[in-house]
């Protein structure tokens, strides 16, 4: 299958520990994107790359939150010093610049912050 | 600041059923404008994608209409199936935003009863 994986599926960690997450796009895709999303909200747009370049973040990704995209291929979210309110679906999505702006969504990490 | 609202946030229609799900948007200034499927613990699959000068997208059952200058979407199921449920969800790219930056409504939770 070439979708969008993510791994782990479900992370249940400690208050204040570190977590990363990985995405592995679909293979030709150049655009990479990160969500959250909440119990009954939609999912906020938390970070954008284009190749291995991050050209956008949101005010939601505090200091604590870091991503990277070495090489252009797959990305990582890691967050340091978890709290619960992290708790949330970190869902990935990859598109193909000029390639009809539709974006391809992973299953998601589930993160449980005790 | 742009917001999504999606109305009902809960149906519930007989199998074979036609329904119509609605989503408003408070700034005008689109870029463009998808409906996504969210089935429950997964990602999200791309539906519909209409551009802003766009007035109707069409796939199969599924017709998705926009009306930018009064800031509303319709999604309509023809013929409606217990398979269609899931959580339907719209999400606008502003208008000078980032193809990756949707702002997305909290979604509507169909249940199509066989």
């Amino acid at each position: 299958d070439t979708g969008v994986s993510q791994d782990p599926r479900h992370k249940i960690t400690k208050r204040g520990q570190n977590v990363t997450f990985r995405c592995d796009p679909i293979s030709e895709h150049n655009r990479l994107y990160w969500y959250r999303q909440t119990l009954g909200q939609g999912p906020e747009f938390l970070t954008y790359f284009q190749n291995e370049a991050q050209l956008e973040k949101s005010r939601l990704l505090s200091d604590r939150f870091s991503a990277e995209r070495p090489k252009g291929s797959f990305s990582t979210l890691e967050i340091q010093r978890t709290e619960q309110g992290d708790s949330a679906m970190y869902l990935c999505a990859s598109s193909l610049a000029g390639g009809g702006e539709k974006l391809f969504f992973g299953s998601g990490t589930q993160l449980s912050v005790l | 600041k742009q917001e999504v609202t999606q109305i009902p946030a809960a149906l519930s229609v007989p199998e074979g059923e036609n329904l119509v799900l609605n989503c408003s948007f408070t700034d005008s200034a689109i870029y463009n404008l998808q409906w996504f499927r969210q089935d429950p613990g997964k990602g999200l699959t791309s539906l519909l994608l209409i551009q802003s000068s766009q007035r109707e997208q069409t796939s199969g059952r599924l017709n998705a209409s926009l009306d930018k200058s009064s800031g509303r979407s319709t999604l309509y199921i023809a013929a409606s199936q217990p398979g269609d449920s899931a959580t339907y969800l719209c999400a606008v790219r502003p208008q000078g935003g980032s193809q990756g930056n949707l702002i997305f409504g909290k979604g509507t939770k169909l249940s199509v009863k066989p």
